[in-house]
């Protein structure tokens, strides 16, 4: 069964960097699949932020890849999300989801991290 | 403001069949599959539907989705209390090169 769960602050000041990781069981990730990041702002709806698949490749949402690095380590099953200068707008649950690339089928999801923005 | 539109609320009451719409352009929906999530109050999304009619094991069969050149719809018979949730439109948009997501439409069971 592959499991996945999101690890990382729960605040952040404003201007600061956001580093969470999606740690993966059950299923590797050099296998197959691209793996993303997914958020939510409080009582709002879903914005994907960014893929990566285990190659390296990237594939950011344009409104945030001038702020933001997705990297993974293999070697722990692990991929990670950097989002900087982070402001009050980016105040939301983030998620880490596997998908298909080129297609919106995620399919197994961590439980989300709520990340809030304030000094 | 989300590239799939959905409307903000549906409601029915026990027994009932209730549609939700998802509505999109020629570069999503009209050339992706669709797929919808159902989420919770509090929980993580999880798959309803993916490649626009098809259904995860484990999901009942009183969930169905089509579509339609740019539209797409979630249809839900023999409404059940536990189907209130906030229900999600996604696909991939070959502009974006990335998935897009409605705006969620939340279900309340009268």
């Amino acid at each position: 069964q592959v499991q996945l769960q999101e690890s990382g602050p729960g605040l952040v000041k404003p201007s600061e960097t956001l580093s969470l990781t999606c740690g993966v069981s059950g299923y590797s990730i050099r296998t197959a699949y691209y793996w993303g990041w997914v958020r939510q702002p409080p009582g709002k709806g879903l914005e994907w932020i960014g893929t990566m698949y285990h190659s390296g490749n990237t594939y950011y949402n344009p409104s945030l890849k001038s702020r933001l690095t997705i990297s993974v380590d293999t070697s722990k099953n692990r991929f990670s999300l950097n989002l900087t200068s982070m402001t009050a707008a980016d105040t939301a649950v983030y998620y880490c989801a596997r998908h298909s690339g080129g297609y919106a089928n995620f399919d197994c999801w961590g439980q989300g991290i709520l990340v809030t923005v304030s000094s | 403001q989300s590239v799939l539109t959905q409307s903000p609320s549906a409601s029915g009451t026990p027994g009932q069949r209730v549609t939700i719409s998802c509505s999109g352009t020629s570069s999503n929906i009209g050339s992706n599959y669709v797929y919808w999530y159902q989420q919770l109050s509090g929980a993580a999304p999880k798959l309803l539907i993916y490649d626009s009619n098809q259904r995860p094991s484990g999901v009942p069969d009183r969930f169905s989705g089509s579509k339609s050149g740019t539209s797409a719809s979630l249809a839900i018979s023999g409404l059940r209390s536990e189907d209130e949730a906030d229900y999600y439109c996604a696909t991939w948009d070959d502009s974006l090169s990335g998935p897009v997501f409605g705006g969620g439409t939340k279900l309340t069971v009268l």
